[in-house]
């Protein structure tokens, strides 16, 4: 069975400081990893996905089939990121449907 | 990008009683949409697969019967909560992806906050 971990509930850090937000999987095949962001009284939406291989508003993501994590980075957390992400895992192997971690609240503080 | 939309976003309703819940693509059509529930301080877990003129795909756990979902249409789902009970109080969020795109992104709608008294 395919599965999402994120073992932290809640990070906080200044603004301007690095963040890092921990995702393990495990899946057995080749998997698409996600992360989609909830920003408050917003919709969940699209982040980034491994196979684009891009940085979006300054977030990478880099997939470790090795340690099978896909963790998000980066480098001068700001404080509109402060939001709930979630890393998701798909796959053909478990008919593309969308397996959600149980999320990392992010708090940005000035 | 494409828009996924729900209504109500909010219904509060007596224990007993059904409530549906539609899931519309606004902009694109979706052969397949998916429902998810989400309980406060939650992650969103996978409900049912929601296929366009064939039944749904429950998952393990989930009362077919107490959750009849229906997908009439390319840019229609809907989810019925059936004899509603406090326990079925929760979040409920569906995705779709845009059938026509290859990138397959699922977008997601706004959810629908389920209140049983």
């Amino acid at each position: 069975a395919q599965r999402v971990t994120q073992p932290e509930k809640l990070l906080s850090v200044f603004k301007g400081a690095p963040v890092e937000l921990k995702c393990n999987y495990s899946y057995s095949g080749s998997p698409e990893l996600f992360w989609y962001v909830q920003y408050s009284r917003q919709r969940l939406q699209l982040l980034l996905r491994h196979i684009s291989r891009e940085s979006i508003k300054g977030f990478t993501a880099d997939l470790n089939k090795g340690e099978t994590s896909f963790h998000l980075k980066k480098p001068f957390a700001q404080e509109e990121d402060s939001a709930m992400y979630y890393c998701a895992l798909s796959g053909l192997a478990a008919g593309n449907k969308l397996t959600f971690g149980g999320g990392t609240r992010v708090l940005v503080k000035p | 990008g494409a828009v996924v939309s729900q209504h109500p976003s909010r219904v509060i309703c007596k224990s007993g009683t059904s409530v549906k819940i539609e899931c519309r693509s606004l902009d694109f059509q979706a052969t397949t949409m998916f429902w998810y529930r989400q309980f406060p301080k939650q992650s969103l877990m996978l409900m049912a697969t929601s296929n366009e003129g064939s039944k749904a795909t429950y998952e393990q756990g989930v009362e077919k019967d107490k959750f009849l979902i229906n997908h009439a249409s390319l840019t229609l789902s809907t989810l019925t909560v059936t004899s509603a009970h406090p326990e079925d109080s929760s979040f409920y969020i569906c995705s779709a992806r845009d059938a026509g795109v290859a990138t397959g992104e699922l977008f997601f709608g706004e959810g629908s906050r389920l209140t049983v008294l």
